[in-house]
């Protein structure tokens, strides 16, 4: 049963266009919903995170949205650049086993932007 | 500030033998896990440790075992190895399994099992 569902599995965007990747949600219990990003040959790292409490939350070029009724979230990336080529992954944590079963993850977008 | 170092980067295994992934924090963080990534199959949470000398079971953790004996380190055990076993392994650590604390992850282990 996966837990997270994620979308598009690929995404191709012009240099200076708007990226959005979705995930959608299944347990009510989950209350931690990060972004990882993570580059060919190494590890994810975590590029933002929210909370159920507040519907977004932006850093930089960055920006989660939070749809609680939904059951959804998105990453934006603003004025998208190479550079950010990458693979996102959705995830979300705070399930039956209250945190300490780690993270569930989404299955990833692989994220291209074109110059 | 090292964060977390695994080892090795890379290895291929004959199908039956037995190896150690190991991984180890300097954090001091009390939370450590291990993932596999497959491609189209996301990360999936093998074992995970809440603390020294608790160690629990994730999503798929049949054919590994783990051990935590101190805070910094959390070494992932291939019993016997499988074709099936072939992926990319990912340890990650976390001031605390609660919250909102984010997760750290290594640059992972390549592992080839032929």
């Amino acid at each position: 049963q996966q837990q997270v569902k994620q979308s598009p599995q690929s995404l191709i965007v012009q240099k200076g266009g708007i990226s959005i990747i979705n995930c959608a949600y299944e347990n009510t219990a989950f209350d931690y919903f990060p972004w990882y990003q993570q580059f060919p040959g190494k590890g994810p790292a975590l590029l933002i995170a929210i909370r159920p409490d507040v519907s977004e939350k932006k850093e930089g070029r960055f920006t989660i949205s939070f749809n609680k009724s939904a059951k959804q979230f998105s990453l934006h990336i603003m004025d998208s650049q190479p550079g950010d080529s990458a693979t996102y992954f959705c995830a979300a944590k705070g399930g039956s086993g209250g945190g300490a079963d780690g993270l569930t993850f989404g299955k990833g977008t692989h994220l291209i932007i074109q110059p | 500030n090292a964060g977390v170092t695994q080892t090795p980067k890379f290895q291929v295994l004959k199908t039956g033998q037995s190896m150690t992934l190991q991984c180890a924090q300097d954090m001091n963080h009390e939370y450590m896990s291990w993932y596999r990534q497959d491609p189209g199959m996301g990360l999936r949470l093998i074992h995970y440790s809440v603390g020294a000398g608790i160690t629990d079971q994730g999503e798929v953790p049949n054919g590994y075992n783990v051990s935590r004996s101190t805070t910094e380190d959390f070494p992932l055990r291939l019993l016997s190895a499988a074709p099936s076993q072939t992926s990319v392994y990912f340890c990650a650590s976390s001031y605390s399994w609660t919250g909102t604390s984010g997760y750290t992850f290594g640059s992972g282990t390549r592992l080839t099992v032929v």
